[in-house]
This record gives structure tokens, C-alpha cells and sequence, in this order.
């Protein structure tokens, strides 16, 4: 089983709709993070928790919500969002917050298309 | 300035040859250094860590980091078709909880 799932692999949505996407990780870790990745440009951070405590909020719209109910769960909440949001969402997890040392280890993400 | 710099490419080496990918960053009390490969439509897969200056070989890749440059580079000897993807370099900037990304560089290694 790999070490973080992200279901769904892909979702199109139309503006007015809601959403969830959904990462587990099987590792153990403490920290989980969400990262957009959009053509030709680097990820970008959105969201960090550590122990289930959001940690960091990279000024994303109010139209994503992160959940996170456990340390082995996080969840993306999507609401009215733009064509501009369109992109690969990215779900990582690293053992400890702090990243010295502590690699991320990612999903496969979820390719969210916007009508 | 980016946080974090990488040519996009793409870069196109052929079979065997060594493929060098740079990057450049912009903060000099960056602790850690992390190159991630990424195939078309799969997560990044973390190759290789550097933490001190030098070098440090692990198989075919060797990863280089020059600190007073803020330069770190990641070597492929013997590419191979493979070895075909997008790298990404990440750095971890001093006293902060996330890792920088640069943008990839596409490598195409031909047979």
C-alpha cells in the first residue's frame, strides 16, 4: 500500500459545486501539507498541520477549506471555485514539522479540472 | 528574485551520457536540500538530500551543494530512457516550517 493516498485521482467540477478531496497517509507522520501544481510553475504550499493544528495559511482563498481530523487525515474542501483553480493538488506528509532532515513524501495527487 | 531557480528545460541528452540539472537559491541560511523526480501525471519521488557542502553519490545520481554559491546540482551518470522526467529541486530556508520548490526541469534522456 503506498505510504499516502489521495482519492479522487481526478474530479471536474463546474463553478457552483462542492467538493472534498481526501488524502491518508499510512506513515505514521505528524505534519501533512497541500500544495497546488499548476503548468510550468513551482508548487505551491497552501496549507500546513502538525498534530492536527493548522500551522500555516499561504493567503489561499477562502473558497479552499482544509480539514484535518486526525494526523493521518486531511481533507481539502472546495466551494465556488474559478477556472484559475484548475491544477494538480498535491497531499504530502513528513514525520516531524520541522523539515530539516525530514523529507515530504507525496501522493499522486488529484487533477482537478474546472468547468 | 524566486526563491528558488531552475531552468525548465527542457534538457535532451542522449543514452549514457551524464545529465547535470542546477539550481540556484536565494536564501543563504537554507539548511537542506532535496532533489524530487516526477514522471508525467505521478507524485514527486524524493532521489536524493544534501545537507553539508560537496558531493554525496548515491548510485548513478550524485548530488553537489556549494552553500557560498547557494547552488546545489544533481548529476545522472549513465542516463538512461528512465530517467526521462521532471526534477525538482526544494530547499528548506532557515528557522521555517516549509520547503521552497522550484519550478522542474524537464529532462529527456534519448536512446
Amino acid at each position: 500500500e503506498t505510504g499516502v493516498t489521495q482519492t479522487p485521482r481526478h474530479l471536474v467540477m463546474g463553478m457552483t459545486n462542492k467538493k472534498s478531496l481526501k488524502c491518508e497517509q499510512h506513515l505514521g507522520h505528524n505534519a501533512m501539507y497541500w500544495y497546488k501544481q499548476s503548468a510550468k510553475k513551482p508548487l505551491e504550499l497552501m496549507f500546513v498541520y502538525s498534530l492536527e493544528e493548522r500551522v500555516e495559511n499561504n493567503s489561499v482563498p477562502s473558497r479552499f477549506s482544509p480539514e484535518c481530523p486526525n494526523s493521518s487525515h486531511l481533507f481539502l474542501h472546495l466551494h465556488t471555485l474559478q477556472p484559475e483553480d484548475s491544477a494538480l493538488y498535491l497531499c504530502a506528509s513528513s514525520q516531524v514539522l520541522r523539515t530539516d532532515n525530514q523529507p515530504q513524501h507525496f501522493g499522486d495527487g488529484t487533477r482537478l479540472s474546472i468547468l | 528574485q524566486k526563491e528558488v531557480e531552475q531552468n525548465s528545460g527542457p534538457l535532451s541528452v542522449p543514452e549514457g551520457a551524464i545529465a547535470s540539472l542546477n539550481c540556484t537559491y536565494s536564501d543563504r541560511g537554507s539548511q537542506s536540500f532535496f532533489w524530487y523526480r516526477q514522471y508525467s501525471g505521478k507524485s514527486p519521488e524524493l532521489i536524493m538530500s544534501i545537507y553539508s557542502n560537496g558531493d554525496k553519490e548515491d548510485g548513478r545520481f550524485t548530488a553537489q551543494l556549494n552553500k557560498a554559491s547557494q547552488y546545489v546540482s544533481l548529476l545522472i551518470r549513465d542516463s538512461q530512457p528512465s530517467d526521462s522526467a521532471t526534477y525538482l529541486c526544494a530547499v528548506t530556508p532557515y528557522n521555517n516550517n516549509d520547503m521552497r520548490f522550484g519550478a522542474g526541469t524537464r529532462l529527456t534522456v534519448k536512446p
